[in-house]
C-alpha cells in the first residue's frame, strides 16, 4: 500500500520569505501523480499543484513550485513570496495513475506566516 | 467556475441517529469520492463511486455506511446509526471524465458532523 509522510508538523515564515514543505511517499509503481492541497481555517480543500511521475519538469503554479525526486521518492513544495493568505494547513497526497483511484493523504503540515 | 457543492455545511444529531450528507458534484464528472477528516487529523478515504456503484470502500466504510446517487445531480452519504466517533468533516470530491489525461479531485467545502 502506497503511504505519504509530512514530517514537519508545522512550519513558520516570514511574510515575503520562501519556505520548502518536505514530502516523501513510498510506492511500487512507476507512474502516479502527487498533489498538494491547502486547507485554510475554512476546512476547503484546495488544489495548489499537480505533479505527473513521468513528467521531468517540476511543476510551477505561479508563487508555487514542487521539487520532485522519483528515485528519491520527494515531493517538496517552494512557496517563494509568502503572503498572510498562505497561510493553511498543506496536505500533500499521492494517486496512482488507475483512472478513479483514491488519493492517499500525508498527515499535513501547518504553515504559519508572519508579518 | 463549477463547484462541488455540499449540504449541510455543519450539522449536529444525536448517537444512534440517521444522518444523510448531501453533495452535488460538478456536472460532467463521471466519478465521486467521500473523505472524511477527524479534527486535528489527516484526511482518509472513505468511498468511491462510479457508473452507480461502489468502486472502492476502505475500512472504515462498513455496513453502517452507503452511498447513492438517487437523480442526474446528488450523490449521498449515509451514516444509519451514528456514533461519537463518527465525528468528523465529511468531504466529498469528484473527477471529471476519464478521457481527461489529468485526472485531478475537486473537492466540496465539506459537511462538519457532531455527534452527541
Amino acid at each position: 500500500a502506497q503511504t505519504v509522510t509530512q514530517s514537519q508538523p508545522e512550519m513558520s515564515v516570514q511574510e515575503a520569505e520562501t519556505v520548502t514543505l518536505s514530502c516523501t511517499y513510498d510506492t511500487s509503481e512507476s507512474d502516479y501523480y502527487l498533489f498538494w492541497y491547502k486547507q485554510p481555517p475554512s476546512r476547503q480543500m484546495i488544489l495548489v499543484i499537480r505533479q505527473e511521475a513521468y513528467k521531468q519538469q517540476n511543476a510551477t503554479e505561479n508563487r508555487f513550485s514542487v521539487n520532485f525526486q522519483k528515485a528519491a521518492k520527494s515531493f517538496s513544495l517552494k512557496i517563494s513570496d509568502s503572503q498572510l493568505g498562505d497561510a493553511a494547513m498543506y496536505f500533500c497526497a499521492y494517486r496512482t495513475m488507475e483512472y478513479g483511484n483514491k488519493l492517499v493523504f500525508g498527515a499535513g503540515t501547518i504553515l504559519r506566516v508572519k508579518s | 467556475e463549477p463547484e462541488v457543492t455540499q449540504t449541510p455545511s455543519h450539522q449536529v444529531t444525536q448517537m444512534g441517529q440517521e444522518v444523510i450528507l448531501r453533495c452535488v458534484p460538478i456536472s460532467n464528472h463521471l466519478y465521486f469520492y467521500w473523505y472524511r477528516q477527524i479534527l486535528g487529523q489527516k484526511v482518509e478515504f472513505l468511498v468511491s463511486f462510479y457508473n452507480n456503484e461502489i468502486s472502492e470502500k476502505s475500512e472504515i466504510f462498513d455496513d453502517q455506511f452507503s452511498v447513492e446517487r438517487p437523480d442526474g445531480s446528488n450523490f449521498t452519504l449515509k451514516i444509519r446509526s451514528t456514533k461519537l466517533e463518527d465525528s468528523a468533516m465529511y468531504f466529498c470530491a469528484s473527477t471529471p471524465s476519464r478521457v481527461a489525461i489529468e485526472e485531478t479531485q475537486y473537492f466540496g467545502p465539506g459537511t462538519r458532523l457532531l455527534v452527541l
